[in-house]
This record gives C-alpha cells, sequence and structure tokens, in this order.
C-alpha cells in the first residue's frame, strides 16, 4: 500500500470554477501535510501547511485535514488557467521530522 | 533572495564516471533533503540530513553518497553512475522538518 495516494487526474475544471484535490494518506500517526504545486519543468512550490483538523484558508486555496478517515484535500477557488499543473500532496509521518512523503501528484487542467 | 541553489541544472555523462551535484542554501536551515522524481513513482527522498555531520538514508539510497560538513552545503556524489540514475534530482531544505521543504530548481541528470 502506497503511503500517500492521490489521483493522478487530469482534472479538467472550467475557468472560475473550484477545483477539488485529495489525497490519502496510510500513517495514523502523521502530523504534517502539505500541498506543493508543481509547473511542467520547475521544482515543486509550498502553497499550503496544515497540522490540525479543520480548514485552513490562504487566499484563493483552503486545505482541509480530516485526521480521523485520514485523508486531505484541497480546494482552489475561482480557479484559473494559471493554476494548471501537478499538485503534489506530502505528509511528514509519525515522528521522523525529517522524512516528507510524496503522492505522485493530480494533473490540473483549468479550461478558459 | 532566499534559495536553494543546485548545479549543474543540466549533466550528461557517462556510466561509471564519478560526478557531484551541489546544493546551498543561505536561509541557516537546519533540514537538508535530496529528492529524485520520476514519472509515475512522485518524488522519492535519497538522503536527508538534520545538521551539520548527522546525514541518513532515505527510501532509495543505493548508488549515491551525501556529505554535510557546513550547514549551508549538501553535495550528492554518484560515485559510479548507472543508466538507472537518469532522472531529475532536487535538493530540498527546511529550518524544521516538519515545516516542509524549499526546493532547489532541480539538476537533470542523465547517464549513458
Amino acid at each position: 500500500q502506497k503511503e500517500v495516494e492521490q489521483n493522478s487526474g487530469p482534472l479538467s475544471v472550467p475557468e472560475g470554477a473550484i477545483a477539488s484535490l485529495n489525497c490519502t494518506y496510510s500513517d495514523r500517526v502523521s502530523q504534517s501535510f502539505f500541498w506543493y504545486r508543481q509547473y511542467s519543468g520547475k521544482s515543486p512550490e509550498l502553497i499550503m501547511s496544515i497540522y490540525s483538523n479543520g480548514d485552513k484558508e490562504d487566499g484563493r486555496f483552503t486545505a482541509q485535514l480530516n485526521k480521523a478517515s485520514q485523508y486531505v484535500s484541497l480546494l482552489i477557488r475561482d480557479s484559473q488557467p494559471s493554476d494548471s499543473a501537478t499538485y503534489l500532496c506530502a505528509v511528514n509521518p509519525g515522528e521522523y521530522g525529517n522524512k516528507l512523503v510524496f503522492g505522485a501528484g493530480t494533473i490540473l487542467r483549468v479550461k478558459s | 533572495e532566499a534559495q536553494v541553489t543546485q548545479n549543474p541544472r543540466y549533466l550528461i555523462t557517462v556510466t561509471g564516471k564519478k560526478l557531484t551535484v551541489t546544493c546551498s542554501q543561505n536561509m541557516n536551515h537546519e533540514y537538508m533533503s535530496w529528492y529524485r522524481q520520476d514519472p509515475g513513482l512522485g518524488l522519492r527522498q535519497i538522503y536527508y540530513s538534520m545538521n551539520v555531520e548527522v546525514t541518513d538514508k532515505g527510501d532509495v539510497p543505493e548508488g549515491y553518497k551525501v556529505s554535510r560538513k557546513e550547514k549551508r552545503n549538501f553535495p550528492l556524489i554518484l560515485e559510479s553512475p548507472s543508466p538507472n540514475q537518469t532522472s531529475l534530482y532536487f535538493c530540498a531544505s527546511s529550518p524544521l522538518g516538519h515545516r516542509g521543504y524549499t526546493f532547489g530548481s532541480g539538476t537533470r541528470l542523465t547517464v549513458v
């Protein structure tokens, strides 16, 4: 079983819509959760971090965490073509503060 | 500008010829890590370091070496590269492992 799972997509949404990206993880004691955005040929860029259950909002982005169900999601409101990228979910499992485990990523395409 | 700098950006080499990819960060971060990214496999951790002279293996350490003699530098050494090490490599740093990593621009390595 993969430690961090994401639907590879592509997820296609029209411009202005809400894009919903999901991620599940296997290690119940995971403490830290991150969403990275990666444009083609570029390095991953940290866009959201979340550490406790519930929602965390930053501009058009909302991260949601449910530790009981072991999932984390990212909502992108008012999606723009510039949001088209691969979104990587990353989890810091257990007590290993140094280790960051990534999902394979979801490709998002926002069509104008 | 706060950043992680990797060099070179592109490298083509032959099997068995030792090479070093350099990584430097100017943010005084404690944690540094090397990842490789392959299609369909996502980002996988090669080695990480929690401080000077403290390094440990990640998920795919075979064929790689690292050193952390100074806080800012974390070079990746391939003593005898093989074609299966052809990949996109990222260096990353973090002030604390559970706060997410900042990534360098990447090094695309081809071993022929």
